[in-house]
């Protein structure tokens, strides 16, 4: 079964810091990974998924992640907070099947 | 991208009755729903998976006969929380996916909060 670990429950930058949130996950067969954001009260919106092409995926928003097998991990990154970047971040991952599974959620706080 | 539709956002219901939560995939057909409950704060708790045509397979802990789900066409799968009680008080996501398994994205309804009073 695969499963996800979101380090750090809570990460707080100063506005134009770099963002970094953590995801490593756990599969017995190549993964599919997925970032999604959630902003109170509503659904999971995508930000970027890793489907086993580029190893460094693009997202909305400015967003990336780059998928590392030998550190079995797909962090995602973003060089400047904006504001309107405070929200709930989810990793996830998908085998061959219909399965998906979310990590903890790390909520991001961006100061002025 | 693909539109999954929830209905309704929010509901407040009295104790002991029933609710009802439709789950629609707008522009896709969707043969697999899942449902999801969201404590404040918490992640995504995957209660069931809905397939179209058949029974929902429900995680471990999860009540069939309190949570009943219905997948009765490609776009359609509706969740009844059953002699609801406040503890049942939650947020319930569903999501759909499109494109087939493994890579698919899963495009999320816009949730419903539910409140029991």
């Amino acid at each position: 079964a695969q499963s996800v670990t979101q380090l750090g429950s809570h990460v707080s930058v100063s506005e134009g810091a770099l963002v970094l949130l953590r995801c490593n996950y756990s599969s017995s067969v190549p993964p599919y990974l997925f970032w999604y954001v959630q902003y109170p009260n509503q659904g999971l919106q995508l930000l970027l998924k890793y489907t086993s092409a580029a190893t460094l995926v693009k997202g909305i928003n400015g967003f990336e992640a780059e998928f590392k097998k030998s550190e079995t991990s797909f962090h995602l990154t973003k060089p400047s907070a904006h504001m309107s970047d405070a929200a709930e971040y989810f990793c996830a991952v998908s085998d061959g099947n219909n399965d998906m599974r979310f990590g903890a959620g790390t909520r991001l706080t961006v100061k002025p | 991208g693909a539109v999954v539709s929830q209905h309704p956002s929010r509901v407040i219901c009295k104790s002991g009755t029933s609710v009802k939560i439709e789950c629609r995939s707008l522009d896709f057909q969707a043969t697999t729903m899942f449902w999801y409950r969201q404590f404040p704060k918490q992640s995504l708790m995957l209660m069931a998976t809905s397939n179209e045509g058949s029974k929902a397979t429900y995680e471990q802990g999860v009540e069939k006969d309190k949570f009943l789900i219905n997948h009765a066409s490609l776009t359609l799968s509706t969740l009844t929380v059953t002699s609801a009680h406040p503890e049942d008080s939650s947020f319930y996501i569903c999501s759909a996916r499109d494109g087939g398994q493994g890579a698919g994205e899963a495009f999320f309804g816009q949730g419903t909060r539910l409140t029991v009073v």
